[in-house]
């Protein structure tokens, strides 16, 4: 079935610190790809989406490309804020579906960020 | 606008016990999907609402567990009778539309502690 599968955590950086969290994964079909976000006391949040092969998503500083031939969706920030201290969810939606539903997404694990100052 | 409404944030309960969890999902969104994060591992879907209807509910664990919607708003979710490795957090969603292209806004998720 789909997977998602991404770096164990907790990933601790200095402020200012490049940021990639690794997210690879596998799908019966042609997935669409999602990065959530987890602040703490709070829901998950869309962070950013790429639907198909090339696409780069991007929000807040953060980027996250589509790559068909390895598979991956890795998320990456130049400089981190301690702000950025979070969960990160890497996931994908499958019409094809296996594990997720046809409509439901397929989450990897989390990976906590901790941003010291 | 109000996001996903999810109640109780926090839930403890006796092994054997009833729980009933809620969800109030953004106003107009007809689809509403359920999903269980278990201590350190993924965040699995459970099932999926349009409307009234169970679009789909292939991930719900076992017949303890039952989710309703009636009338097409808000949704329960009663874990009956609950088992320890129930323990986790339940997170609720809605979307618009159906599909990967559309943003699913969720819940802050209930943490349910079964001892």
């Amino acid at each position: 079935g789909d997977s998602v599968t991404q770096m164990e955590g907790p990933v601790t950086l200095s402020e200012e610190a490049f940021l990639t969290i690794n997210c690879t994964y596998t799908a019966t079909g042609y997935p669409s790809l999602f990065w959530y976000v987890q602040y703490p006391g709070e829901g998950l949040q869309l962070l950013l989406k790429a639907t198909k092969a090339d696409d780069k998503g991007s929000n807040k500083g953060f980027e996250a490309t589509y790559r068909k031939e390895t598979t991956s969706f890795h998320l990456e920030k130049g400089s981190v804020q301690v702000s950025d201290s979070a969960v990160y969810f890497c996931a994908l939606s499958d019409p094809l579906y296996s594990g997720g539903g046809a409509d439901g997404l397929t989450f990897g694990k989390g990976t906590h960020l901790i941003i010291q100052p | 606008e109000a996001g996903v409404t999810q109640f109780p944030s926090h839930s403890v309960i006796e092994k054997g016990q009833t729980v009933t969890l809620r969800c109030d999902p953004i106003s107009g969104h007809d689809n509403l999907y359920w999903y269980r994060r278990v201590m350190g591992k993924e965040i699995k879907f459970l099932l999926h609402f349009v409307k009234e209807s169970k679009q789909d509910e292939s991930g719900m664990p076992n017949n303890r567990f039952l989710a309703e919607r009636t009338g097409g708003t808000y949704s329960t979710l009663k874990v009956q009778p609950a088992e320890l490795e129930d323990s986790g957090v339940y997170f609720c969603a809605s979307s618009l539309q159906g599909g990967g292209n559309t943003e699913a806004f969720f819940g802050q998720g209930t943490r349910l502690t079964v001892v």
